[in-house]
C-alpha cells in the first residue's frame, strides 16, 4: 500500500533552473494538495486541486504552477527557481474536496536552489 | 485570519513520563482538527482526527481533546517511549476548508 508517492527526494537547482516535481495517490482520492515546510513555521499551502481538473491557488502560489493530470497524479512545477524557495515540498490528498477526512502525506522532496 | 500557535516548540521527557502537547487557534470557526507526527526526513503521519462536534478522540496512548470554545486542543501522551520521539503538529480546518498548521512541537524522549 504506497499512499502518497513523491519523486524525487532530493534535489539541487541552480537559480533559474526550472523542474517539476511528481506525487501520485492510489487511494483514489478527490483531493490533492502541494505544500511547503520551512524551518520554524507550519506547513503552508501552495496549490490544491479539490477533484480532477480543477486547480486552485492556496496561500503562497507565486513562483509555481500545478498539473492535475488525472486523478491520481498531481504535479508541481517551479519554473524558474530562486533561492526562496529552498524548502521542503510535500504532496497530501484526502477524500474529499472539503477534506473532512485525514490527509495522507508524502515523504516529502527537499530541495535546495542554490 | 486563523493562526494556530504550538507551545512549547521542544520538549525532552524521560521515559515512561505521561506528558502533554498543546495547540491553540484563534478562530473558532473550525470543521476539524488533526494532530500529526513527523519523522525526520519523513512525511506526516495523521494520528488522530477530531471533528468540530466531538470533544476528544483516543487511540492507544494518544489522546487528543478539543475545546472549540477556548481555541485550544491538547494531544495526552500515556507512559511515553523514546519511540515516541518526533514533532507533533496539529492544524485546523477553516471556514475555507483549508488546513492552517502549527509549526509543531519537537518531542525527544530520553531512555
Amino acid at each position: 500500500n504506497a499512499g502518497v508517492t513523491q519523486t524525487p527526494k532530493f534535489q539541487v537547482l541552480k537559480t533559474g533552473q526550472s523542474m517539476t516535481l511528481q506525487c501520485a495517490q492510489d487511494m483514489n482520492h478527490n483531493s490533492m494538495y502541494w505544500y511547503r515546510q520551512d524551518p520554524g513555521m507550519g506547513l503552508r499551502l501552495i496549490y490544491y486541486s479539490a477533484s480532477e481538473g480543477t486547480t486552485d491557488k492556496g496561500e503562497v502560489p507565486n513562483g509555481y504552477n500545478v498539473s492535475r493530470l488525472n486523478k491520481r497524479e498531481f504535479s508541481l512545477r517551479l519554473e524558474s527557481a530562486a533561492p526562496s524557495q529552498t524548502s521542503v515540498y510535500f504532496c497530501a490528498s484526502s477524500a474529499w474536496d472539503r477534506a473532512i477526512t485525514e490527509a495522507f502525506f508524502g515523504q516529502g522532496t527537499r530541495l535546495t536552489v542554490v | 485570519k486563523q493562526e494556530v500557535t504550538q507551545i512549547p516548540a521542544a520538549l525532552s521527557v524521560p521515559e515512561g513520563e505521561n506528558l502533554v502537547l498543546n495547540c491553540s487557534f484563534t478562530d473558532s470557526a473550525i470543521y476539524n482538527l488533526q494532530w500529526f507526527r513527523q519523522d525526520p526526513g519523513k512525511g506526516l503521519t495523521s494520528l488522530l482526527l477530531i471533528q468540530s462536534s466531538q470533544r476528544e478522540q483516543t487511540s492507544g496512548r494518544l489522546n487528543a481533546s478539543l475545546d472549540k470554545s477556548s481555541g485550544r486542543s491538547t494531544l495526552y501522551i500515556a507512559a511515553s517511549q523514546p519511540g515516541d520521539s518526533a514533532t507533533y503538529l496539529c492544524a485546523v480546518m477553516d471556514s475555507n476548508y483549508q488546513l492552517i498548521w502549527g509549526a509543531g512541537t519537537k518531542l525527544i524522549i530520553k531512555p
